[in-house]
């Protein structure tokens, strides 16, 4: 059984640009979210995917957006870069309905210069 | 008021002490509590779940919940160096669709 894979695992972009993460979730998983961890910090909920559609948001604007496949891997867009975005980018898959079963990636450690 | 508060630390422990790791939340509503833990450069990783209020024993670990204080617990028995990661406090919130973390507090066991 295979956990969940994120790439890359840095990134260095430049303020103003675009960036794109990706995820692999656990085997048997359906659901995928993703969350940013600033240093320091716990991670905050960006939002999650179920069965292709976003399944929740939390307080990011819309420059974050993102997309989930039929394999259930996902991907993380971020337009107009800020230097506040500079995080770790944490992917977790789970398994809908299941309350405890979060598993996370090692995330993407993104810097914007 | 956030929903979830923890003391960020850091915390340095002798190895074989008791550690007492803590967490405030604001809605009394919340019912699904959980421990992660998270070493340098990598992803939180699920240590203990609790359901409502009570304890739950794992090992050297245990996770406790006191609802009518609104006051979650991790208690780490004959703490040992490999046990240096932060640990994260998550409430599942947001209808269950996330989970809401602490600050997470930094642990330090020392030799």
């Amino acid at each position: 059984e295979t956990g969940v894979t994120q790439s890359p695992t840095h990134l260095i972009k430049t303020r103003g640009q675009q960036v794109t993460l990706r995820c692999s979730s656990q085997s048997g998983h359906n659901t995928v979210s993703w969350y940013q961890q600033a240093l320091g910090q716990g991670p905050q909920f960006i939002f999650q995917y179920y069965r292709e559609e976003e399944n929740g948001r939390g307080n990011f604007p819309p420059r974050f957006s993102g997309l989930q496949f039929p394999n259930y891997s996902s991907e993380l867009n971020v337009n107009a870069l800020e230097l506040d975005d500079s995080a770790l980018y944490l992917c977790a898959s789970s398994l809908r309905g299941s309350y405890y079963g979060y598993t996370f990636g090692s995330g993407t450690r993104l810097t914007v210069v | 008021q956030k929903e979830v508060e923890q003391d960020p630390g850091p915390l340095s422990v002798p190895e074989g002490a008791i550690v007492s790791l803590n967490c405030t939340y604001s809605n009394s509503a919340f019912q699904y509590f959980m421990w992660y833990r998270q070493y340098s450069r990598k992803g939180p990783e699920l240590l203990m779940y609790t359901y409502s209020s009570g304890n739950k024993e794992d090992g050297r670990f245990t996770a406790q919940v006191d609802k009518s204080s609104k006051y979650i617990s991790l208690f780490i028995r004959d703490s040992q160096p490999s046990d240096s990661a932060t640990y994260l406090c998550a409430i599942l919130t947001g209808g269950g669709n996330k989970l809401t973390f602490g600050t997470g507090t930094q642990l330090k066991v020392e030799l």
